[in-house]
């Protein structure tokens, strides 16, 4: 029963097709997110959704699409792959980040990752 | 979110504590302290986190200097399945946005026998 889940684990696909990865966490958590990791191993979010929410958006290419169809899952769509999307993506979630009473020192767990190649 | 400083690599024996530093000597008064691990091939892992005192779990204890501007996670007896990459995170408590954590490159921890 893992608590972040990822699907695929590894993912090899061609340049211009378009994939999705799925994220489901089982913690009953408001917040989740997607990170990147590249061949360099730095790690770097990308999105972030609170209840269904986008709440972070970095600089990312719109070809990259969350969708959060509820609070516990996090799907990231990702068209016309190129190259350089090649990299770990992780998801990750936590309970709310924000709300009444301040700041709740909230923890972020990760899924395993999916190793996404683009060849 | 305050930047942190931490060495790039470090060796440990097997059943001696491995002692890993961090500075953070922007740190304002409402950023936590995270530390993070990441084996290799393996999403990252929460450890401890802290904000003034200093804090101890199943894994690891957080030493947090008086000033803040500096702390050191202990594995007191570490094991091989502790080598992996530390990350030393600093995260700000802002309320009413949004959250996240700031990866830097980390500490290579390699236990060795």
């Amino acid at each position: 029963d893992t608590a972040v889940s990822q699907t695929p684990k590894y993912l090899v696909t061609q340049m211009g097709n378009d994939k999705s990865i799925k994220c489901e966490q089982n913690l009953g958590h408001d917040t989740m997110y997607w990170y990147k990791q590249d061949s360099k191993k730095f790690l770097k979010i990308m999105f972030s959704y609170n209840n269904k929410e986008l709440i972070i958006n970095e600089t990312v290419p719109n070809r990259f699409s969350p969708k959060s169809p509820d609070k516990a899952h996090l799907n990231l769509h990702i068209n016309s792959l190129e190259l350089g999307d090649s990299a770990v993506y992780f998801c990750a979630s936590s309970r709310a980040s924000y709300g009444g009473g301040g700041f709740r020192g909230n923890t972020i767990y990760f899924g395993e990752g999916s190793w996404l190649t683009v060849v | 979110d305050a930047k942190t400083t931490q060495p790039p690599s470090m060796d440990c024996a097997e059943g001696r504590a491995a002692n890993l530093p961090c500075n953070h000597s922007t740190i304002s008064g409402n950023e936590y302290v995270y530390w993070y691990r990441q084996i290799h091939s393996q999403g990252p892992q929460y450890i401890i986190h802290g904000l003034k005192n200093n804090e101890t779990n199943e894994m690891a204890s957080l030493i947090i200097t008086e000033d803040r501007k500096s702390s050191t996670l202990i594995l007191p007896h570490a094991t091989l399945r502790d080598t992996a990459v530390y990350y030393c995170i600093v995260r700000a408590s802002n309320t009413g946005t949004a959250s996240k954590l700031t990866f830097g490159t980390g500490t290579r921890l390699q236990v060795t026998l």
